[in-house]
């Protein structure tokens, strides 16, 4: 059970777009289409920003976008905003357990 | 409007025990699986454990198999977690998440505010 790999750190300017990667397995990532995505800002509890791979839930603005080949998902956040600032990680099922990435630090420039 | 409440955390010393509550409002609590996820201090987050909507599937993550023991009562709409034997290492916040749907690891769609628990002599 080892944690997905994120970059530790991606910063970006206002009104531009980053992606942050999540690499697994085949055990993982590779072999189910339920990867999500959390964005936690200080001192909160997640929230799920996406699920199923892509899908976003109800309230969370289209800016936000994720997808998935092999074994690799990625999350792309266009038109920064300031409160975009936050960790953000990934999440993959594996199987009988359920795997996050090490997490990711949005930087807003 | 659907909430989640930890409560059950405290200062525990290394082999003791805790049992943590999540009190479950605003959703069928039956119809969904429900999973713990604890976080570190200065950490990342770390899945620990799960449930079906039955409390008929737990599952648990290597570092917390054969210590910490899952659980439901669904006409209270609480979700459990024992945890026994804890060492310095399970100190954290520690928050209980609903399911996106039944199937417990499709996604946490809902996190309660946290519970900290803190293992120190």
């Amino acid at each position: 059970q080892s944690a997905l790999t994120q970059p530790r750190s991606v910063s970006g300017s206002p009104g531009q777009s980053v992606t942050i990667s999540c690499t697994g397995t085949t055990s993982d990532i590779g072999s189910y289409n339920y990867v999500s995505w959390y964005q936690q800002h200080p001192g909160k509890a997640p929230k799920l920003m996406i699920y199923d791979v892509s899908k976003r839930p109800s309230g969370v603005p289209d800016r936000f976008s994720a997808s998935k080949s092999a074994n690799t998902a990625s999350l792309t956040i266009s038109g920064l905003q300031a409160e975009d600032e936050a960790d953000y990680y990934c999440c993959s099922y594996a199987g009988s357990s359920v795997i996050f990435g090490g997490g990711t630090t949005l930087t807003v420039l | 409007e659907v909430q989640l409440l930890e409560s059950g955390g405290g200062l525990v010393q290394p082999g003791g025990s805790l049992r943590l509550s999540c009190a479950a409002s605003g959703f069928t609590f039956s119809s969904f699986g429900m999973s713990w996820v604890r976080q570190a201090p200065g950490k990342g987050l770390e899945w620990v454990s799960a449930i079906s909507d039955s409390g008929a599937g737990t599952y648990y993550a290597d570092s917390v198999k054969g210590r910490f023991t899952i659980s439901r009562d669904n006409s209270k709409d609480t979700l459990y977690l024992q945890m026994n034997s804890l060492r310095a290492e399970d100190t954290a916040v520690y928050y209980c998440a609903k399911g996106y749907s039944n199937t417990w690891g499709r996604a946490m769609g809902v996190w309660g505010q946290g519970t900290t628990v803190t293992v120190s002599s």
